[in-house]
């Protein structure tokens, strides 16, 4: 099946400051989403996004599909916005695959 | 957009016990799933559960242990069976449309086995 790492696997920034994440995929995908997962175990979803680029507000995402990366951009970060940030992709199979997660601390 | 709704979203259960885990999509779906995060992991697909016939298992989870029913296109269940502490985990239903559209998931169920 398809592969799916992220990085970093921690990342600590101070509020105001800026971070990007990254997603590497093993194989073709024809779904690619963000997801932020809060303190209370709910999953929110952030971009699908199986390529190009998007923006919602302080987020932004883009993904090359055809050098299998995507990257999730922050900025102006919040103490809001800690918590631990998924990728997940599925290829001919319908279920995602996640990645390990990127555990991200905003300190005020 | 879904809008997914899981209950129970906590519960503490005695082991050896078991708890069945109900999942509502708000419109019709053609694919369901359950997923477990064990603490501190990511997400690992239990079984995708199919309308009116048995679920597909992922390698390492069975049919013995994680029943599964969906009796109609907006409803599943997932059952933990013969609860061990090590079942203490999230878990998660998800559910999308077709062709290759976006998934969403529920808000999670959040099982502690003493």
């Amino acid at each position: 099946g398809i592969q799916v790492e992220q990085s970093p696997p921690d990342l600590i920034l101070q509020e105001g400051a800026n971070s990007t994440l990254r997603c590497n995929f093993s194989d073709s995908v024809n779904n690619l989403q963000w997801f932020h997962q809060n303190p209370w175990g709910q999953l929110i979803n952030l971009f699908y996004i199986p390529s190009g680029t998007k923006q919602n507000g302080r987020l932004s995402a883009t993904t090359v599909a055809t050098e299998r990366y995507s990257l999730l951009y922050i900025s102006s970060s919040q103490t809001t916005d800690s918590g631990v940030y998924f990728c997940a992709v599925s290829g001919s199979a319908r279920q995602l695959t996640f990645g390990s997660g990127t555990q991200l601390t905003v300190l005020p | 957009s879904a809008v997914i709704s899981q209950k129970p979203s906590r519960d503490i259960c005695q082991r050896g016990t078991s708890l069945t885990i109900q999942c509502q999509v708000d419109s019709q779906v053609t694919m369901m799933f359950w997923y477990r995060q064990q603490p501190g992991q990511s997400l690992t697909l239990i079984a995708t559960a199919n309308q009116g016939s048995e679920a597909t298992y992922e390698s390492g989870f069975v049919i013995d242990k994680f029943p599964i029913s969906r009796p109609n296109l907006t409803f599943s269940t997932l059952t933990v069976s013969n609860m061990s502490p090590e079942d203490s985990s999230i878990y998660l239903c998800s559910a999308r449309g077709q062709w290759d559209t976006e998934a969403f998931f529920g808000q999670g169920t959040r099982l502690t086995v003493v």
